[in-house]
């Protein structure tokens, strides 16, 4: 079974800082990765597909990046309304396994 | 506007059955796959289930498998979740959403519900 990890699991930054959170797959995912923002009592959001594709409606400083076993999801700019948490997914098999989520706090 | 609506999440006693529902709107729904997915209090997320647009193939995690059966009814844009020999691991928000691109099984998940809470307790 492919496995995802995340870092950082935490991260505390302040608005208008850029912000990169990593996931990595345990063996190679080609692009089919997609990531994911949760608020507190919502549910998650479609933010990046095929590990690069903005979901339409997405604000263009998240960005995604990265192929096979290592991905990069950037946040340009910080907003106030970008702390959350983001997870990322493989879409290369039948388990859609998620990592285990970065927390982005305010600093 | 398109939209996912879960119902049906209760308390239940450990070794019970329930059926969680989903109803879409918005949206063709016989064109797109649709999937479960749950979230323990405090916790990350968990895919637990898959179902084609025809509802011809279907797919389960291994926490889930041989217990749940995923099915959907497209004459009433609805998906449901049967979950039998409920323990208290199963305790959770439990979402359904949609299948981003046409008849894709493999794709990201681009519309979810709000969730309906499952709660596995004695």
């Amino acid at each position: 079974d492919i496995q995802l990890t995340q870092s950082p699991s935490f991260l505390s930054a302040s608005v208008g800082d850029r912000v990169t959170i990593t996931c990595r797959a345990s063996q190679g995912i080609s692009s089919y990765l997609a990531w994911y923002q949760q608020k507190p009592g919502k549910a998650p959001k479609l933010l990046i597909y095929a590990a690069s594709t903005l979901q339409s409606g997405v604000p263009s400083r998240f960005s995604g990046s990265g192929s096979g076993t290592e991905f990069t999801l950037t946040i340009s700019s910080l907003q106030p309304e970008d702390f959350a948490t983001y997870y990322c997914q493989q879409l290369n098999s039948y388990l859609f396994t998620f990592g285990p989520g970065t927390k982005v706090d305010i600093k | 506007e398109v939209q996912l609506v879960e119902s049906g999440g209760v308390v239940v006693q450990p070794g019970g059955s329930l059926r969680l529902s989903c109803a879409a709107s918005g949206f063709t729904f016989d064109d797109y796959a649709m999937h479960w997915v749950r979230q323990a209090p405090g916790k990350g997320l968990e895919w637990v289930s898959l179902i084609s647009w025809d509802g011809g193939s279907t797919y389960y995690a291994d926490s889930v498998k041989g217990r749940f059966t995923i099915s959907r009814d497209n004459s009433k844009n609805s998906l449901y979740l049967q979950m039998n020999s409920l323990r208290a691991e199963d305790t959770a928000l439990y979402y359904c959403a949609k299948g981003r691109d046409y008849i894709r099984r493999l794709d990201a998940f681009d519309i979810w519900g709000q969730g309906t809470m499952v709660t596995v307790s004695s």
